[in-house]
């Protein structure tokens, strides 16, 4: 079956460090990832996407990788500051023509002052 | 522009009753979804729409769901009858290219 799996537990981290947040995909194809950030009693907000073809993007301090290989991206938020802390969801877009994005459940990070 | 508008943002409601859910997407935008985030199950998809047309409704539960777009600025996803484990966040999206989604502030259903 089609899984989209993220860290359940909670990443708590100090200000300043990095945050790496995790993305593992199973039986899909995706033609793009995405990652979009939520903040309690909203809704998610777009922060970056990323094709099959690119390995890294960057947009401020925030980088995503992208690994067909091994089915992984990792999201990254450099000198992470407590307005940074938010649930972040990965989503996918399965190549083959059809619309259909599709989320993991999301990792909830703490950045610690 | 004012972003995708869901109303009601909080609905309360007994079992049985009929729950009518609504959203105005952005204009110009030509795919709508509906999406239901719990703590258990993350956020699903339930269906989506482009120019109009219902496109995958594999999502929707069952046959109590229903989803319409009678036009490109307003749709609506109804439950009837309605039943406690359909107590969620339900979230309409829009976009203009099906993959950059652009999401409402959702409707929190609780059924008691």
């Amino acid at each position: 079956s089609q899984k989209i799996e993220q860290n359940s537990e909670a990443l708590n981290i100090q200000e300043g460090k990095t945050a790496t947040l995790t993305c593992n995909y199973t039986n899909y194809s995706p033609a793009y990832l995405q990652w979009y950030r939520q903040d309690p009693g909203r809704g998610p907000v777009f922060l970056l996407l990323i094709r099959e073809n690119e390995k890294e993007k960057r947009k401020e301090r925030l980088k995503v990788t992208f690994d067909t290989t091994l089915k992984q991206s990792l999201f990254h938020i450099t000198a992470s500051q407590p307005a940074d802390s938010a649930t972040y969801l990965c989503a996918l877009l399965n190549s083959g023509g059809y619309q259909k994005v599709t989320f993991g459940t999301g990792t909830k990070l703490q950045v610690i002052p | 522009d004012a972003g995708v508008i869901q109303s009601p943002r909080h609905e309360v409601t007994e079992m049985g009753q009929e729950v009518t859910l609504r959203c105005k997407p952005i204009s110009g935008h030509d795919y709508l979804f509906w999406y239901r985030q719990t703590m258990m199950r993350g956020l699903e998809l339930l269906i989506y729409f482009n120019n109009n047309v219902p496109i995958d409704d594999s999502g929707m539960p069952e046959d109590r769901f229903s989803a319409k777009m009678p036009n490109a600025s307003f749709s609506t996803l109804k439950i009837q009858p309605s039943e406690p484990r359909d107590s969620a966040v339900y979230f309409c999206a829009s976009s203009s290219r099906a993959n950059v989604l652009t999401f409402g502030a959702g409707s929190r259903l609780t059924v008691l």
